[in-house]
């Protein structure tokens, strides 16, 4: 069990550039989630996935951003024509089994938008 | 819409003092509740988690939550606090899908 792994751990890009996170869950881990926080607030909800089967989005999930867990693995979660107000920290977790099992979170990619 | 409020932005004690940090909830149905703490650079970790049975909830580093259906209420307590216990606390509330709706977080500091 090495964890929940997110890659880059920061990314700084420009306004108005595609950015692309990954997501490698704990490798049994059948659900794989995504949350956004920014300073002072508590992750906020994004989408998730049952295996390759994406599930939910929520409404904060504007077209720009776009997640695919391809094969049920690892997943990937794109922000096209980044705005200012995508700053944030991006986490991923992953959990096995039903909606009531603990979650198991990644240290996260901080995206800063210039 | 299920919610959760931590009315508390931040909670100060002293080490070796009893500890709360508050949490409410909001749900429609049976409630399953978490808290998960987050330390300076690392991910969210859990602590604990009511789904049914036993109000009182035992987990992680000595933590217990106490589960109070009439007043609505998830209260995480330890009955001691660490100076290491110094960290951001969210409480979450979870729907059966398993997507968590967390709270803005309560920020502890323990003194010496």
């Amino acid at each position: 069990d090495t964890g929940v792994s997110q890659n880059p751990r920061h990314k700084i890009t420009k306004r108005g550039q595609n950015v692309t996170f990954r997501c490698d869950p704990i490798s049994e881990h059948n659900r794989l989630y995504w949350y956004r926080q920014t300073l002072g607030q508590g992750p906020e909800f994004l989408t998730y996935f049952q295996n390759e089967a994406q599930l939910e989005k929520s409404r904060l999930l504007s077209d720009r951003f776009s997640a695919e867990r391809p094969k049920g693995s690892f997943s990937t979660l794109e922000i096209q024509r980044t705005e200012q107000g995508d700053s944030a920290m991006y986490l991923c977790a992953s959990s096995f089994g039903g909606g009531y099992e603990k979650l198991f979170f990644g240290s996260g990619t901080q995206l800063s938008v210039l | 819409a299920q919610s959760v409020a931590q009315p508390e932005d931040q909670v100060n004690v002293a080490e070796g003092n009893p500890l709360t940090v508050k949490c409410t909830y909001s749900v429609s149905g049976n409630p399953y509740l978490f808290w998960y703490v987050q330390y300076p650079n690392r991910g969210l970790q859990f602590l604990l988690k009511y789904i049914t049975g036993d109000n009182l909830v035992k987990g992680s580093y000595g933590f217990e939550a106490e589960f109070n259906k009439s007043q609505t209420s998830f209260h995480l307590k330890k009955p001691s606090a660490l100076v290491s216990d110094s960290a951001l606390y969210f409480c979450a509330v979870s729907s059966n899908t398993g997507k968590l709706i967390f709270g803005q977080g309560t920020t502890l500091q323990v003194k010496p």
